[in-house]
């Protein structure tokens, strides 16, 4: 079984400050995707990541996917209200049909 | 844009009732799936479809049933809604594609009294 654990679970910090949330695996993706769900809405995806090692910038917001392809991390620089969200991180399934696995996700507080 | 849309955002049902929640996708993608979301428990998978007609069971589909008789709608049947089934429904739909990333509809607030 292919599991994807977060961490922190919770996150509350000022806003203005850096933070990073972790996604971790003890199996290999060929993938990772992150995703942000705000209060009652859907999740979003923010980003794929494919490349061992690849580092991806979404404007404040930089994700780099290990280089053994088990690993996910994700920084936010100068944190703002509207980063507050949940963030999910998810992989495909290694057993070759369409489904991803969900991590466990991070609950983020940035307060003004 | 990719856009999901789930025919009700919030709804009230009565124990036994039967429940239809409807999924429509406009973005021509073969998979849609059908999700719960609960504190402390994540997503959970509830049924899948990979084509027209085709369905497969997620990792908890007891007491759910779907159809999808056209590529774009997806539907979650509850046959005999209970109020354990109260939760956030979450509908998605991907492409066929390597990285099979999904595309969430807004949520179904499901309250069962």
């Amino acid at each position: 079984t292919q599991l994807l654990e977060q961490s922190p679970q919770f996150l509350s910090i000022q806003e203005g400050e850096n933070l990073t949330v972790y996604c971790n695996s003890s199996s290999v993706f060929s993938s990772l995707q992150w995703y942000r769900q705000e209060p009652g809405e859907g999740p979003v995806l923010l980003v794929t990541v494919v490349t061992g090692g690849e580092v991806k910038k979404l404007k404040r917001l930089t994700f780099q996917f290990g280089d053994a392809r088990k690993d996910s991390s994700l920084h936010i620089t100068a944190a703002q209200p509207g980063d507050t969200g949940l963030y999910l991180c998810a992989g495909p399934s290694n057993f070759g049909n369409e489904k991803l696995t969900f991590g466990t996700g991070t609950r983020l507080t940035i307060i003004p | 844009d990719v856009k999901v849309t789930q025919s009700s955002r919030y709804l009230v049902k009565r124990t036994g009732e039967k429940v239809f929640l409807e999924c429509v996708q406009d973005m021509d993608h073969e998979n849609m799936f059908w999700y719960r979301q609960d504190p402390g428990l994540g997503l959970r998978l509830i049924y899948f479809s990979y084509d027209v007609k085709m369905k497969e069971k997620g990792d908890i589909p007891e007491g759910y049933s779907v159809s999808r008789e056209k590529k774009e709608r997806f539907s979650l049947i509850l046959e005999s809604a209970s109020t354990n089934q109260t939760s956030m429904y979450l509908c998605a739909s991907s492409p066929w594609g390597a990285h099979y990333e999904q595309y969430f509809g807004p949520g179904t607030r499901l309250t069962v009294t």
